[in-house]
């Protein structure tokens, strides 16, 4: 499977953007990019994805790199309920439910 | 709200024993997946049934089973309890053909 690799850690204050990089560089022709989120006490939940056009919806914002070898998570104004662990997946069409989770991301997010 | 529910939430079980964790899901889903999540790890893929058949496996040994009813309901079954297996235990379902797993909120099992 192709990997992904996420700092693992960062920082935001309130209401301001969050951009949450992923490098995919190993990533195939096929593989959708798919984020998910981890609140604290709760199962992950799914956040957003794409293929190769930016992609936005009510949650966030997802922009992919021309080569498809990295891509970006944005959440446009981030509250304190954004604070979680985000993982970004490479996901092969058809295959929703067999994710390989990283370390991902942990958002901290200050007043 | 998700619509999976797993019970029961905390589970706490001696060495050697044999537990099973239960995963309701969505009407429709027809396919469901187990995850386990060690303390500050992401999930790891366990094994993933569609229409009652295992269909795709992690590496975890044949001592993790599951079974998958007709009534959206599934199970896990882990024998021979290994301290290692402490973790949170996480399921999802979908349905063939969705962009989107829709995870429960997990089992947390202590193995002493």
């Amino acid at each position: 499977d192709a990997k992904t690799t996420q700092p693992n850690s960062m920082e935001s204050n309130e209401e301001e953007p969050v951009h949450l990089p992923c490098n995919h560089s190993t990533i195939s022709g096929t593989d959708y990019i798919h984020w998910y989120r981890q609140l604290p006490s709760q199962g992950p939940e799914y956040v957003i994805h794409g293929l190769t056009s930016n992609v936005n919806n009510r949650m966030a914002s997802l922009a992919i790199a021309e080569d498809r070898k990295s891509s970006t998570l944005i959440l446009h104004r981030a509250t304190l309920r954004d604070a979680a662990v985000y993982y970004c997946i490479l996901l092969y069409p058809g295959t929703a439910s067999k994710l390989t989770f990283g370390t991902g991301t942990r958002l901290q997010v200050t007043l | 709200e998700t619509g999976v529910t797993q019970s029961p939430t905390h589970l706490i079980k001696t060495r050697g024993q044999q537990v099973t964790l239960r995963c309701s899901s969505q009407s429709g889903h027809n396919t469901v997946s187990w995850y386990q999540q060690a303390l500050g790890q992401g999930p790891q893929f366990i094994f993933q049934y569609y229409r009652e058949e295992e269909n795709g496996r992690g590496n975890f040994p044949p001592r993790f089973s599951g079974l998958q009813f007709p009534n959206y309901s599934s199970e896990l079954n882990v024998n021979a309890l290994e301290l290692d297996d402490s973790a949170l235990y996480l399921c999802a379902s979908t349905w063939a053909g969705s962009t989107e797993a829709f995870f429960g909120q997990g089992t947390r099992l202590t193995v002493v």
